[in-house]
C-alpha cells in the first residue's frame, strides 16, 4: 500500500535558519513524489516535483530511494515561507494512466521574525 | 487561466440532511479528482473521473456519497444523508492527463467546508 508520513506536525524556525520538513514514503513501484504548499487562505498549490529536479523560491527536495525519503529543505527561510506543507506520492508513477495523488498529513511551517 | 472552481465554499446541515457541491475543472482538463481533507490531514481522494467515466471509487463511501460527471465537464459530488464524521473539506481538482500520459500538474480549487452539527 502507499503511504506517505511526514512525522513533524509543527515545525518552527527564525528568519534566515535552514528548514528541513520531512517526508517518508511507502511504496512498492517507481514513486513520484511532490510538495504540495497551502499558504493562508489560499488554494492547494504544487510546489515542486522530484522528476523536475529544480529549485522553487528557494526549495529543494531531492528523492533518497534506499531511504525512502523526500525531505524539503531550504537554506535561509523567510517570513513568507510560513504555510502548510504536504508530501505526496503518485502511485502511477511513470507507468502513464491518470495519476492520483496520496498524500501525508502535513506539517505546519511557522517561520518567525 | 480560469482555475478550479468550486460551490458553495461553506455549507452548514444537520446530520441525516443531504448536501451536494459543485465543481467546474480548469478547461479542456479531462482528469477529475474529488478529495476530503478533515482537520488535521492531508487530503484523501475519494473519486477520480476520466472524462466522464469512473477511473477509481474505490474510497468513496458509497452508501451516503454519490458522485458524477455526465458530460466529462462539471461534477457534482453529493452527500446523502451526512453524518457527523463528514464534517471536511471537499476538494475538487483536475489535470489534463489523458490515459496513458502522466507527469501532469494536478490544480486544487478552495474546496468546500461542510459542517455537520
Amino acid at each position: 500500500a502507499q503511504r506517505v508520513t511526514q512525522p513533524e506536525k509543527l515545525l518552527s524556525v527564525f528568519k534566515g535558519a535552514p528548514v528541513e520538513l520531512k517526508c517518508n514514503y511507502s511504496y512498492s513501484g517507481s514513486p513520484e513524489l511532490f510538495w504540495y504548499v497551502q499558504y493562508s487562505r489560499q488554494r492547494l498549490q504544487l510546489l515542486l516535483r522530484h522528476i523536475s529536479r529544480e529549485s522553487i523560491k528557494g526549495f529543494t527536495a531531492d528523492l533518497n530511494k534506499g531511504e525512502t525519503s523526500f525531505h524539503l529543505k531550504k537554506p535561509f527561510a523567510q517570513e513568507e515561507d510560513s504555510a502548510m506543507y504536504y508530501c505526496a506520492l503518485s502511485s502511477q508513477g511513470y507507468q502513464g494512466g491518470s495519476e492520483k495523488l496520496v498524500f501525508g498529513k502535513g506539517t505546519k511551517l511557522t517561520v518567525n521574525p | 487561466e480560469a482555475g478550479v472552481a468550486q460551490s458553495p465554499r461553506y455549507k452548514i446541515i444537520e446530520k441525516r440532511q443531504s448536501v451536494a457541491f459543485w465543481c467546474n475543472p480548469i478547461s479542456g482538463h479531462a482528469t477529475l479528482y474529488w478529495y476530503q481533507q478533515i482537520l488535521g490531514q492531508g487530503p484523501k481522494l475519494l473519486i477520480q473521473f476520466q472524462n466522464n467515466g469512473v477511473v477509481d471509487d474505490s474510497q468513496l463511501p458509497k452508501d451516503r456519497f454519490s458522485a458524477e460527471r455526465l458530460k466529462g465537464v462539471d461534477s457534482t459530488l453529493k452527500i446523502q444523508p451526512a453524518k457527523l464524521e463528514d464534517s471536511a473539506v471537499y476538494l475538487c481538482a483536475s489535470s489534463l492527463a489523458v490515459g496513458g500520459f502522466s507527469g501532469n500538474t494536478i490544480y486544487f480549487g478552495e474546496g468546500s467546508w461542510l459542517t455537520v452539527v
